[in-house]
């Protein structure tokens, strides 16, 4: 069974504009991770945010986590045509330790 | 970061013959690899959980002699895909947990193709 929902599962915007997506999730997590899939290829990390974190920087990407409300936020600033994919995020659980994924964000970014 | 290596990137197989897809955590030890189907515009479903030494743990509508997983070394899980067919295309991708159990690495996944 699916641990996280991504919201919207579908984003398109035009390059220079932020791109803002979302994470829900059901159970308490060790950590959750956010990765990025082109089209037809594999998965790429883009960040990892653990459970006693707030907020995490990486470039022009920014990931937020809320535990009170079990979810998690990731926005891209200043978007590239280059950023268009899809976006999962993945969260590890305490018991099981199992990286659950959701259904993913495909965003398209254009020109 | 930690690597997991996953090999090959992708095949191409004739229906009825069967592939063996490899995932290796190159600079730490993996008690425990995860594998994950994906078919297209779909998320990563979970398919079975990989214990070095020991029998995997199947998810629920997974064939466990259709795919059959070893994890015979600690930095070593194979998954091979027995008597392929067309519906068994799809993009394979495998993930080693880290030895504080607490972050999980991901190969670059093998899409399969069967014709």
């Amino acid at each position: 069974s699916q641990q996280g929902e991504e919201d919207p599962q579908a984003l398109s915007i035009q390059e220079g504009e932020n791109a803002t997506m979302n994470c829900s999730y059901k159970t308490s997590i060790n950590n959750l991770q956010w990765y990025r899939q082109n089209s037809g290829r594999g998965l790429v990390h883009l960040i990892l945010i653990r459970s006693n974190e707030r907020e995490k920087h990486s470039g022009r990407l920014r990931v937020t986590l809320d535990t009170s409300k079990k979810s998690s936020s990731l926005l891209i600033t200043a978007s590239r045509a280059a950023d268009t994919a899809s976006y999962f995020c993945a969260t590890i659980t305490g018991g099981s330790y199992i990286p659950t994924f959701g259904r993913g964000t495909s965003l398209i970014v254009h020109p | 970061g930690a690597v997991v290596s996953q090999h090959p990137s992708w095949v191409i197989c004739k229906s009825g013959t069967s592939v063996k897809i490899e995932c290796r955590s190159l600079d730490f030890q993996a008690t425990t690899m995860f594998w994950y189907r994906q078919f297209p515009k779909q998320s990563l479903m979970l398919m079975a959980t990989s214990n070095e030494g020991s029998k995997a743990t199947y998810e629920q509508g997974v064939e466990k002699d259709k795919f059959l997983i070893n994890h015979a070394s600690l930095t070593l899980s194979t998954l091979t895909v027995t008597s392929a067919h067309p519906e068994d295309s799809s993009f394979y991708i495998c993930s080693a947990l880290g030895t504080a159990n607490t972050e999980a690495f991901f190969g670059q996944g093998t899409r399969l193709t069967v014709v």
